[in-house]
């Protein structure tokens, strides 16, 4: 069993759509990163955290420690937010380049 | 502000040859990491460098493969005698150093390697 799952692997949603994507992780953490990756390839850091919620324009990451859950959430989606979202986490002790990436969650909006 | 960079974009060599792949990381950035992606699946870690220093390599194969950051110039991941399972995309990332290490990453666009 891979230490970090995803979940949906596939999402499809129309414009304007409330989006919620989930990750679960079964290490202790220090951090879990949310990222982008577009369809060209290139990937983009959106969330470091570490507790709690944290909100960028439309985006709003969560994570419960206790749980050792997270969700990314896309308020009125877009069909530019298509892209493959990647959780992945720092171990607890390990370097903070050693992450642990889930598989992600490849996300379609249509217009 | 120049983002990562990466180069070659796109690199095809034949089984057996040497395969580098470089990183130039943001400006003010100490820290460089890389990792790999091979296809269709996700990304792992490999190597995570400071200048002059390898402080985390735990990722990285035991053979074939060696990074390095020197003082002056870019990162380099370098792959001998390479066979068609390295095909892959490199990614590199930066992130500035700062107490606490716990930093946003910087990704470069990777390096689609391609071994035939």
């Amino acid at each position: 069993k891979n230490e970090v799952e995803q979940s949906p692997q596939n999402l499809t949603a129309q414009e304007g759509e409330f989006i919620t994507i989930n990750c679960s992780y079964s290490v202790g953490i220090s951090a879990l990163h949310w990222l982008q990756q577009h369809p060209g390839g290139g990937i983009v850091s959106l969330f470091m955290l570490s507790s709690g919620k944290k909100k960028h324009g439309r985006l709003i990451a969560t994570i419960n420690i206790q749980e050792k859950h997270s969700s990314l959430h896309i308020t009125a989606s877009h069909p530019r937010d298509s892209a493959v979202y990647i959780c992945a986490v720092r171990k607890y002790g390990g370097s903070q380049g050693n992450l642990i990436f889930g598989k992600g969650t490849k996300l379609s909006v249509k217009p | 502000n120049a983002g990562v960079m990466q180069n070659p974009r796109h690199l095809v060599r034949r089984r057996g040859q040497e395969a580098r792949l470089r990183c130039s990381p943001m400006k003010g950035h100490s820290h460089v990491y890389w990792y790999r992606q091979l296809p269709e699946e996700g990304l792992k870690f490999m190597v995570y460098l400071q200048k002059e220093n390898i402080i985390d390599e735990s990722g990285m194969p035991k053979e074939r493969f060696s990074a390095e950051f020197p003082k002056e110039g870019p990162s380099i991941l370098r792959i001998q005698q390479v066979v068609r399972g390295d095909s892959a995309a490199y990614f590199c990332a930066s992130s500035p150093q700062r107490a606490g290490g716990h930093e946003t990453q910087y990704f470069g666009p990777g390096t689609r390697l391609l071994v035939l």
